[in-house]
């Protein structure tokens, strides 16, 4: 069976300081990837996805960052973050092969406080 | 406009109750619908998916997808308190970008 692993689970940041969030998954291969930004209250924000090792399409121009360096592993970066990054970043899967289904399951996300 | 419309909540029923989450589109060209709930701070686990018109029953859940009036709809029959979460609708294209559409989700609170 599948999962995904996200970590870490929650992240208390300063202002300036850097970012790294790492997201990978098992047991698929060729997997679609995404990250996901979710702010209090609001639905989910597309941020980055990707279609393959070193493809990447950003959604929404931000502070942030995506890098694919292997087929299941998925990397959320900043070089200085912004308070205005804090929020519940999550990552996800889904199969690309099977174009008519392609639900996306979820990691169990990191709650970033920038401080 | 929002491509996707969804009644933040939040909603509070009593235990046993019938409830109804509902997401309004505006692109006729999303074909494939899904819902999602939320615990708090988990991530988003899926609970149906459809592509037709009509309606699928899955338990107690029941997707309804309305492509005319562009509306979709999950029903939840005998609510559990177990059933307390944000509820999220979520949507695509067919063909073209992999990306998802997510309504703001409903949060849901179902009273003992």
């Amino acid at each position: 069976s599948q999962t995904i692993h996200q970590w870490p689970a929650t992240l208390v940041q300063p202002v300036g300081s850097p970012l790294s969030l790492e997201c990978t998954v098992e047991g698929t291969s060729n997997p679609n990837l995404y990250w996901y930004r979710q702010a209090a209250g609001r639905g989910l924000q597309l941020l980055f996805y990707s279609v393959g090792i070193g493809q990447i399409s950003s959604e929404v121009p931000q502070n942030l960052s995506a890098s694919r360096p292997q087929d299941r592993q998925f990397i959320l970066s900043s070089k200085k973050l912004l308070l205005s990054d804090s929020g519940f970043y999550l990552c996800a899967w889904s199969v690309a092969l099977r174009q008519w289904r392609t639900e996306a399951f979820f990691g169990q996300g990191t709650r970033l406080t920038v401080v | 406009q929002k491509e996707v419309e969804q009644d933040p909540g939040p909603l509070s029923v009593p235990e046993g109750a019938i409830v109804s989450l509902n997401c309004t589109y505006s692109n006729s060209a999303f074909q494939y619908f899904m819902w999602y709930r939320q615990y708090s701070r988990k991530g988003p686990e899926l609970l149906m998916y459809t592509y037709s018109s009509g309606n699928k029953e899955d338990g107690r859940f029941t997707a309804q997808v309305d492509k005319s009036s562009k509306y979709i709809s999950l029903f939840i029959r005998d609510s559990q308190p177990s059933d307390s979460a944000t509820y999220l609708c979520a949507m695509r294209l067919i063909q073209g970008a992999q990306k998802l559409v997510f309504g703001q989700g409903t949060r849901l609170t179902i009273n003992p």
